[in-house]
């Protein structure tokens, strides 16, 4: 069974800190792994990532994947107040149902 | 561009009641996917549709569920006798095609089933 594991389940920081945060995930026929941010509604796409070793960068987002070690972080740098969110982490494979299997999520919250 | 939409955004069914939960695609989506996020719990993959096709259906339950996408018209996801357990949040995303293309999600509809 197709298995994604986000870590930490939760974090607090304070404004101005950079956060990693992690995924891992055991799929068979890996096609590509997706981050999203969730607020109290739907989850927002930040990141697509295929290729190993490749930074995909967004302001003060950044994320990347390591297809040998089969884990991929997001980094959040200078963090604000409004990066507190769930952080989602999901991975696709190369089946006709397409469908994403989701990690649990990260709980972030940063104080003023 | 209008994103994914779906409606109602909130629904309170009683027991054995039917649930009607609706989703529109992007414009220029062909694709549609329903996740249900339970209190608590990840988002959890029900069902793929194309036009007029249902994909893969792994994830809904046997029973009482289904799902639709006509040629014209929203796609639709159907709670027959609804139960307390269903209660949760149902999300619709949609993509251009199968990929590997991101999928962009909806608000959701959160169901109470009392």
């Amino acid at each position: 069974e197709d298995k994604v594991v986000q870590s930490p389940l939760s974090l607090v920081v304070h404004e101005g800190d950079t956060v990693t945060l992690n995924c891992s995930y055991e799929v068979t026929n890996f096609r590509s792994l997706l981050w999203y941010k969730q607020e109290k509604k739907a989850p927002t796409f930040l990141f697509m990532l295929t290729s190993s070793g490749i930074e995909k960068k967004s302001g003060r987002l950044s994320s990347i994947l390591d297809k040998k070690e089969l884990f991929s972080i997001l980094n959040i740098t200078a963090t604000q107040t409004g990066d507190s969110a769930v952080y989602l982490c999901a991975v696709a494979v190369n089946n006709a149902g397409n469908m994403l299997t989701f990690g649990g999520g990260t709980r972030l919250m940063v104080k003023p | 561009n209008a994103g994914v939409m779906q409606n109602p955004r909130h629904l309170v069914r009683r027991r054995g009641q039917e649930a009607r939960l609706r989703c529109s695609p992007m414009k220029g989506h062909s694709h549609v996917y329903w996740y249900r996020q339970l209190p608590e719990e990840g988002l959890k993959f029900m069902v793929y549709l194309q036009k007029e096709n249902i994909i893969d259906e792994s994830g809904m339950p046997k029973e009482r569920f289904s799902a639709e996408f006509p040629k014209e018209g929203p796609s639709i996801l159907r709670i027959q006798q609804v139960v307390r357990g269903d209660s949760a949040a149902y999300f619709c995303a949609s993509s251009p095609s199968r990929g590997p293309y991101e999928q962009y999600f909806g608000p959701g509809t959160r169901l109470t089933v009392t």
